[in-house]
């Protein structure tokens, strides 16, 4: 059974970084890409980045200096660090397993999501 | 970056209605379209795949079709448990891969 899920911090002040924890199971990290996508209050879904199962990164532009994802093969997890936040990275942040190939990029299970609040 | 527009951000229906969301994408996808169902508590789960193909364990009541810029998920039978948000995504090969704004699905 494939089963994703995120862990955060909750509530993160302006200007500190961020680490979400992806923890997967009923699948390997050397067989599957793992990718980030967030959701501020009340908007639509945001890509923020990918890794793949060879461990090579793709991150969206417009967050890339501030992004970094990597995992832990061994231990089935991987890892969102994100920083110099601000309140408009509040959102609710997803990990969702990779399925690429002939049908194109789709995300075929997704975790229950972690919030996160940025706030003084 | 390709855009993705889902014109109709909330739906109203009864129960035991056929529904149809559209997803319009800013250029020519190739059917690489997906849909995704997001419930009131926040889980997602996909759909739909390459326009057309029913992810494991979904449901045949669900539906898509399309081609080019323009697709559309249909719902049959509409019951309580559909109530959710829609959304599209573009699955071109290249990232970034982007959703559409969502359709909320509400019952009349």
């Amino acid at each position: 059974q494939v089963q994703l899920k995120e862990s955060g911090p909750g509530l993160v002040a302006p200007s500190q970084s961020l680490s979400i924890t992806c923890t997967v199971s009923g699948f390997s990290l050397t067989s599957y890409g793992v990718h980030w996508v967030r959701q501020p209050p009340g908007k639509g879904l945001e890509w923020l980045g990918v890794i793949w199962a060879g461990g090579i990164t793709n991150y969206n532009s417009a967050l890339m200096s501030r992004l970094s994802i990597s995992k832990d093969n061994s231990k089935s997890q991987v890892f969102l660090k994100m920083n110099s936040l601000q309140t408009v990275d509040t959102a609710m942040y997803y990990c969702a397993r990779d399925r690429a190939g002939y049908y194109g990029n789709y995300f075929d299970y997704w975790g229950q999501g972690t919030t996160l609040t940025v706030s003084s | 970056d390709i855009q993705m527009t889902q014109t109709t951000s909330s739906l109203s229906a009864s129960l035991g209605d056929r529904v149809t969301i559209s997803c319009r994408a800013s250029q020519d996808i190739s059917n690489y379209l997906n849909w995704y169902q997001q419930k009131p508590d926040g889980t997602v789960k996909l759909l739909i795949y390459y326009t057309s193909r029913l992810h494991s364990g979904v449901p045949s009541k669900f539906s898509g079709s399309g081609s080019g810029t323009d697709y559309s998920l249909t719902i049959s039978n509409l019951e309580q448990e559909d109530i959710a948000t829609y959304f599209c995504q573009q699955g071109n090969t290249l990232p970034p891969w982007t959703f559409g704004g969502g359709t909320k699905l509400e019952i009349k």
